[in-house]
């Protein structure tokens, strides 16, 4: 089955603080994984791909196939980063279907 | 400006009154789909459309209908709306190939009362 868990409904830190936002998913054979994140009251945005290896808002995200991983990290969190994240996995099954994980409430604190 | 449009925002309604959210994308993308967001659950999907005149379920289209008559649009239809389908409900669209993404309308509130 695919499935995307993210196990921390919230994630409070401190501005400064760093941050992880875990993701794990099953999936048999490559992965194509996403990370979206949804500020308060608007759309879904894509944050970041692992295909991209790129870095948005400071962010990034490493795929580690052995731990079946793609968890999103930042070195020192910013206020303006509080908002809901979703890790996404593209399905094998239903053409260019995204499964979402349940999100993660990150808080970040002045 | 690229986007994805739905309409309405909000809509409070009643059980057994059909309606319908619009949603329309000016990127010429192939696939369309609608999600619903509910707490703790996240977003799942409800059907998906890979081009004109073909959709398909996803994980939980029961209580609802689409269309695919034009490339631009893909209209949400609940012919008797009920409570369990009161939600945040999301349209996205993307063009075909691997690792495109998908872009998100602003999302419609629908309450059934």
């Amino acid at each position: 089955a695919q499935r995307v868990t993210q196990p921390e409904k919230l994630l409070s830190v401190f501005k400064g603080a760093p941050v992880e936002l875990k993701c794990n998913y099953s999936y048999s054979g490559s992965p194509e994984l996403f990370w979206y994140v949804q500020y308060s009251r608007q759309r879904l945005q894509l944050l970041l791909r692992h295909i991209s290896r790129e870095s948005i808002k400071g962010f990034t995200a490493d795929l580690n196939k052995g731990e079946t991983s793609f968890h999103l990290k930042k070195p020192f969190a910013q206020e303006e980063d509080s908002a809901m994240y979703y890790c996404a996995l593209r399905s094998n099954t239903g053409f260019q279907k995204l499964v979402f994980g349940t999100g993660t409430r990150l808080l970040v604190s002045p | 400006e690229a986007q994805v449009t739905q309409n309405p925002r909000y809509l409070i309604t009643v059980t057994g009154k059909k309606l319908t959210v619009t949603c329309s994308q000016n990127m010429n993308h192939e696939y369309m789909s609608w999600y619903r967001q509910d707490p703790g659950l996240g977003l799942r999907q409800i059907y998906y459309s890979m081009n004109v005149e073909v959709t398909d379920k996803g994980d939980v289209p029961e209580g609802y209908k689409v269309s695919r008559k034009e490339k631009r649009n893909f209209p949400l239809i609940l012919e008797s709306p009920s409570p369990n389908q009161t939600s945040l409900y999301f349209c996205a669209s993307s063009t075909s190939g691997s690792n495109q993404p998908q872009h998100f309308g602003d999302g419609t509130r629908l309450s059934i009362l």
